[in-house]
């Protein structure tokens, strides 16, 4: 079937460690995009790719880092910089066309512990 | 910049009352407009678009008109249902170039029976 999928579902990591999480699509979409959930503030945008190799950062860049190196794929790494790193990370992906929509992954819930 | 503003929730109705979701947007230019709802853990589906203006998107008895005049995308449905209650999200996308999709902060929907 063709869609979006994150993992892990749940991610525990200790302050001061890196983590990636994973996003993986197989719809051929050229856009893929990272948004960040917490309560009461809905979707802030991370980061985003427009195509392979490239991408821009979004509202709230600071303490992530993305890499787009192949068109299916589209990881962040959330460093130890990022200062409040507890949240639900929710990774979707866009076809060309206009007017098109963005499909979403089930997300992932990351607590630093 | 581009932004989203949704009404302020949380929102509760009782079963079979008449909802609307108010969402106003800035932007230059004419974007595509979408409703998504998310459910409790969750990422988010598309409910309905519009990507001109005077365009109407509907889907499972929801509705929403792309007013240019006013820039709103109001969320309409006539008799809610139990199954209703989730949070629902306005967003926007420019249909050239730049690919960045703004959200608003969503609006939480309880119905109540």
């Amino acid at each position: 079937d063709g869609g979006i999928t994150q993992s892990p579902k749940y991610l525990f990591r200790k302050e001061g460690q890196n983590v990636t999480l994973s996003c993986e699509q197989n719809l051929n979409h050229d856009a893929m995009y990272w948004y960040r959930q917490d309560p009461g503030q809905g979707l802030r945008l991370i980061y985003y790719s427009q195509i392979v190799n490239d991408f821009q950062k979004g509202d709230i860049a600071e303490g992530y880092s993305v890499s787009r190196e192949k068109k299916e794929s589209f990881p962040l790494t959330v460093t130890s910089a990022q200062k409040n790193p507890t949240a639900f990370y929710l990774c979707a992906s866009k076809g060309r066309a206009v007017g098109t929509e963005a499909f979403f992954g089930q997300g992932t819930r990351l607590t630093v512990v | 910049g581009d932004s989203v503003t949704q009404m302020e929730g949380p929102v509760t109705l009782s079963e079979e009352a008449f909802l609307t979701i108010n969402c106003t947007y800035t932007a230059t230019g004419y974007p595509s407009l979408f409703w998504y709802v998310q459910y409790p853990g969750e990422g988010l589906q598309l409910l309905l678009k519009a990507t001109k203006a005077d365009d109407k998107g509907s889907n499972k008895g929801f509705e929403a008109t792309y007013r240019k005049e006013t820039t709103s995308f109001h969320l309409e449905k006539g008799s809610v249902q139990v199954s209703d209650s989730a949070v629902y999200f306005c967003a926007l996308l420019f249909n050239f170039g730049n690919e960045k999709l703004t959200f608003g902060t969503g609006t939480r929907l309880t119905i109540i029976p």
